[in-house]
């Protein structure tokens, strides 16, 4: 069965540092999402991309987020410089249409 | 914009009980209904979907939701749990037109007690 590839899994960074996310969506998934997952809520998409393009980036704090999908396929999400906030589960999802949406396994932010 | 109200953020049943999550959505459009599960430090595993069609679905390790539109429901059942289903379960709805994202619910814990 085909997986939304995330890397890395966990990452301790110190405060004011810059951190880097990386995501391999399905083959063919045209739609890829990053969602911010605080402890003990629901996932908040962060951003979304068709193909390279951004669709909507509502949601991210510009002045130290990032994200690029270049090509289409696979993306990285940037923090530049990571705040305590900022620690959570960073998970990236895939979609062909509406009707199914993958998720990786995430990557585990602690910003010390 | 679509939003999700999951009614309890926490569900203590004993093994073998039968469970009901609780899920209403809101939204100005038709929409499309789902239900993840989360472990421990894990991503987001699909229990099931509601498309179209019957509104009674059936998913994985026993799990069924129905659809009740009137209502804007769409509340998880399972006739029997076990120890395995400790774990975050989130309800999440995407329009079906419009922006195609997946807005979440905050989750409710399952806890299974034996």
């Amino acid at each position: 069965e085909a997986e939304v590839a995330q890397s890395p899994r966990y990452k301790i960074t110190e405060k004011s540092q810059a951190v880097a996310f990386w995501c391999d969506p399905i083959s063919g998934h045209a739609t890829l999402y990053w969602y911010r997952q605080i402890l003990g809520q629901g996932p908040e998409l962060l951003v979304q991309f068709q193909d390279e393009s951004v669709v909507d980036d509502s949601q991210l704090p510009k002045d130290r987020f990032s994200a690029e999908r270049l090509k289409g396929v696979d993306s990285t999400l940037k923090i530049q410089p990571a705040e305590l906030g900022d620690s959570a589960m960073y998970l990236c999802a895939s979609s062909f249409d509406r009707g199914g949406y993958t998720f990786g396994s995430g990557t585990r932010l602690t910003v010390v | 914009a679509q939003s999700v109200t999951q009614l309890d953020s926490q569900v203590p049943v004993f093994e073998e009980a039968p469970v009901e999550l609780r899920c209403n959505y809101s939204s100005s459009v038709s929409v499309y209904l789902f239900w993840y599960v989360q472990y421990p430090n894990q991503g987001l595993q699909l229990l099931l979907k509601y498309l179209s069609g019957s509104t009674l679905v059936k998913g994985i390790n026993g799990f069924e939701a129905e659809f009740n539109k009137s209502q804007t429901s769409f509340h998880l059942r399972k006739p029997s749990v076990h120890i395995s289903d400790t774990a975050e379960y989130f309800c999440a709805v995407t329009e079906i037109q419009g922006a195609q994202k997946l807005v979440f619910g905050q989750g409710t814990r399952l806890t299974i007690n034996p």
